[in-house]
């Protein structure tokens, strides 16, 4: 079956643009979560999906990121006004069950 | 705010040879899982530990969660080029999905 699949795989973009960042879970996981991941470092934590509810928006570093998840399905992470130190890969994972997390290949974000 | 440190940061090493990386933590997890991320990838699930002492193996792969459950450690023998990734650690609470990633140690495992 398929896997987490995300995109662009790539997104290059001039300071001040917005963003939107999708990701398509695994068929029928209920729980997606979206992390950040600067130059090979371990994983920063932004936001987790339970259905189409965020319970948990803590890591979402400023108000110009949001994220939305509709259907229980797709997901999209955008970001305002982007800014150099937004340069990062965004990672997305989905779930069925509370220990295992399957994730997606990465968008690596470049802003100019 | 819960951290995990890994260490060492970077480990180079030949082919054959045996390395241990840590995973710390002054806080208590419920579980712990071990990921590998290749270059251009999301991160691959090793294994997960629940239980304070608790010891698994995956083939060359040995993975101990302290009895104390604030720590882990992933010990490979006789480690191959396959090897080579970056190796993540990542906590998780009592009743909820969200983990807190580590560090993070990049292996590289020279032929």
């Amino acid at each position: 079956g398929a896997g987490v699949s995300q995109s662009p795989s790539n997104k290059v973009t001039e300071k001040g643009k917005d963003v939107e960042l999708r990701c398509d879970p695994i068929s029928g996981h209920t729980a997606l979560y979206w992390y950040r991941q600067s130059l090979g470092q371990g994983l920063e934590f932004l936001i987790y999906f339970q259905g189409n509810s965020a319970p948990d928006k803590s890591g979402l570093p400023s108000d110009r990121f949001s994220a939305e998840r509709t259907g229980g399905s797709v997901s999209t992470l955008t970001i305002q006004r982007t800014q150099q130190e937004d340069s990062a890969v965004y990672l997305c994972a989905s779930s069925s069950t509370w220990n295992t997390q399957y994730f997606g290949p990465g968008t690596r974000l470049t802003v100019l | 705010t819960q951290l995990l440190e890994q260490s060492p940061q970077f480990l180079s090493i030949q082919e054959g040879e045996n390395l241990t990386v840590y995973c710390n933590s002054s806080s208590v997890f419920s579980s712990l899982q071990w990921y590998r991320q290749e270059p251009g990838e999301g991160p691959v699930l090793l294994v997960t530990v629940v239980t304070g002492g608790e010891v698994k193996k995956l083939k060359r792969l040995t993975f101990q969660f302290g009895d104390a459950r604030k720590d882990s450690s992933l010990h490979i023998t006789a480690a191959q080029p396959g090897d080579t990734g970056l190796y993540l650690c990542a906590g998780g609470g009592s009743g909820t999905y969200k983990y807190i990633f580590g560090t993070g140690t990049r292996l590289k495992v020279l032929a």
